[in-house]
């Protein structure tokens, strides 16, 4: 257990509206990151944050932004939800364990977009 | 963005039986290699993580070895169980980053 919650964990929500994720660490890990499921592409890399206010771009970070003010907490936002966003959200922190890093899942967030 | 590729996408074996499952990767500003086991409904849980080349890990029934020259690692289950049946998910990070790049994963189902 890597001390990590999402909330909340389902939700569903109309196009063009926006959502927020929000991902909370008690750990106080320096790295946290922002993932979507997709049938047929595993994970993919939407943000990641290096540290309070540092963050950098995934793979697939086209209509998403994230923010992280505190070390405990990283946001992901979806300014005007699409279908295509429905997914399953998973968020992540690296931790450093006989000095290699590895990542940790939290729960996930089932997202539905209308 | 690396190209991971894993193989086969989908295995289906009897109680029993060994397998195993590739994963392929650039060779080029390599870091490190996960290996992730992934039930439905539940998130991955981290099972290898492997950076030197000829490195083998094992856990239980489970083992995985790598090759970073050749860009790819293998992923071993002796004697299959049920309780097995999990998707397997490799992914890769280079020097550049600590992000990492997932492949598709293979899905395996073992047949009691």
């Amino acid at each position: 257990d890597a001390g990590i919650t999402q909330s909340p964990r389902h939700k569903v929500t109309e196009t063009g509206t926006p959502v927020t994720l929000r991902c909370h660490q008690t750990e106080n890990h320096r790295y946290m990151y922002w993932y979507r499921q997709d049938p047929g592409h595993g994970l993919r890399l939407i943000h990641y944050s290096y540290g309070v206010k540092d963050t950098d771009k995934g793979e697939v970070s086209d209509g998403y932004s994230v923010s992280r003010s505190k070390t405990e907490d990283f946001l992901l936002t979806l300014e005007s939800a699409t279908s295509s966003q429905t997914s399953v959200y998973f968020c992540a922190i690296s931790r450093t364990e006989s000095g290699t890093d590895t990542q940790y899942f939290g729960p996930g967030t089932r997202l539905t977009v209308l | 963005i690396l190209n991971v590729e894993q193989s086969p996408q989908s295995l289906h074996v009897q109680e029993g039986d060994s397998t195993n499952f590739t994963c392929s990767f650039p060779s080029s500003n390599f870091y490190a290699l996960h290996w992730y086991r992934w039930e439905t409904a539940k998130s991955p849980e981290a099972l290898f993580v492997m950076t030197l080349n000829g490195d083998e890990k094992k856990k239980g029934r489970i083992s995985a070895t790598l090759n970073t020259k050749e860009g790819y690692s293998y992923l071993y289950i002796k004697g299959s169980q049920p309780e097995d049946s999990a998707t397997y998910l490799c992914a890769c990070s280079d020097t550049g980053r600590r992000a990492l790049t997932f492949g598709s994963g293979t899905r395996l189902q073992v047949q009691p």
